[in-house]
């Protein structure tokens, strides 16, 4: 079946600090992948996604590749802010058989100032 | 603004009762789906549904039920609520023809 690991957190950097939040995954044929966040207090929104090979997700400074020949839709962004810090999930959604959300455990991301 | 609604943002429960928690969505979505949230674990899918009166069992569906009467409603239901059921529940809905999936606020529920 479908499958997501992402690294363990919490991570904690400092304000303006490269972020990579790693995440690979398992799945027949060619699934979707998704970064959600989660803000304290808040539901789950999307972040970015990319539904092909090669594709780069972005949005408010992150960035994620899919990048099928390592199984792989790292997160990264560039300089982190106090307001990034939340819980980052990464999820997959398969092009075959159960067309449902897959995630991986989370990530929580703290930035201190 | 389209939404997901969940009736409750907490809840308190015993063990054995039988728990309803509802979702509501406005956007006229054909899928709808379960999951509960727990650290560590990320969110594990319970039930979903295609359609009005259609449910598929997800990943965990022991000890859980649905109802799906509506379009615009899908019920979980703890049979008997026992305490390894505590934890944050979340519902979400989506457009059968693909397209983003929408996220309720969540329950978060307790069984004493």
């Amino acid at each position: 079946g479908n499958s997501v690991t992402q690294m363990e957190g919490p991570v904690t950097l400092s304000e303006e600090a490269f972020l990579t939040i790693n995440c690979t995954y398992t799945a027949t044929g060619y699934p979707s992948l998704f970064w959600y966040v989660q803000y304290p207090g808040e539901g789950l929104q999307l972040l970015l996604k990319a539904t092909k090979a090669d594709d780069k997700g972005s949005n408010k400074g992150f960035e994620a590749t899919y990048r099928k020949e390592t199984t792989s839709f790292h997160l990264e962004k560039g300089s982190v802010q106090v307001s990034d810090s939340a819980v980052y999930f990464c999820a997959l959604e398969g092009n075959t058989g159960r067309r449902a959300l897959t995630f991986g455990s989370g990530t929580r991301l703290q930035v201190q100032p | 603004d389209v939404k997901v609604t969940q009736s409750s943002r907490y809840l308190v429960k015993r063990t054995g009762e039988k728990v309803f928690l509802e979702c509501v969505q406005d956007m006229d979505h054909e899928n709808m789906f379960w999951y509960r949230q727990d650290p560590g674990l990320g969110l594990r899918l319970i039930y979903f549904s295609y359609d009005v009166k259609m449910k598929e069992k997800g990943d965990i569906p022991e000890g859980y039920s649905v109802s799906r009467e509506k379009k615009e409603r899908f019920s979980l239901i703890l049979e008997s609520a026992s305490t390894n059921q505590t934890s944050m529940y979340l519902c979400a809905s989506r457009s059968g023809t693909g397209g983003g999936y929408t996220f309720g606020s969540g329950t978060r529920l307790t069984v004493v």
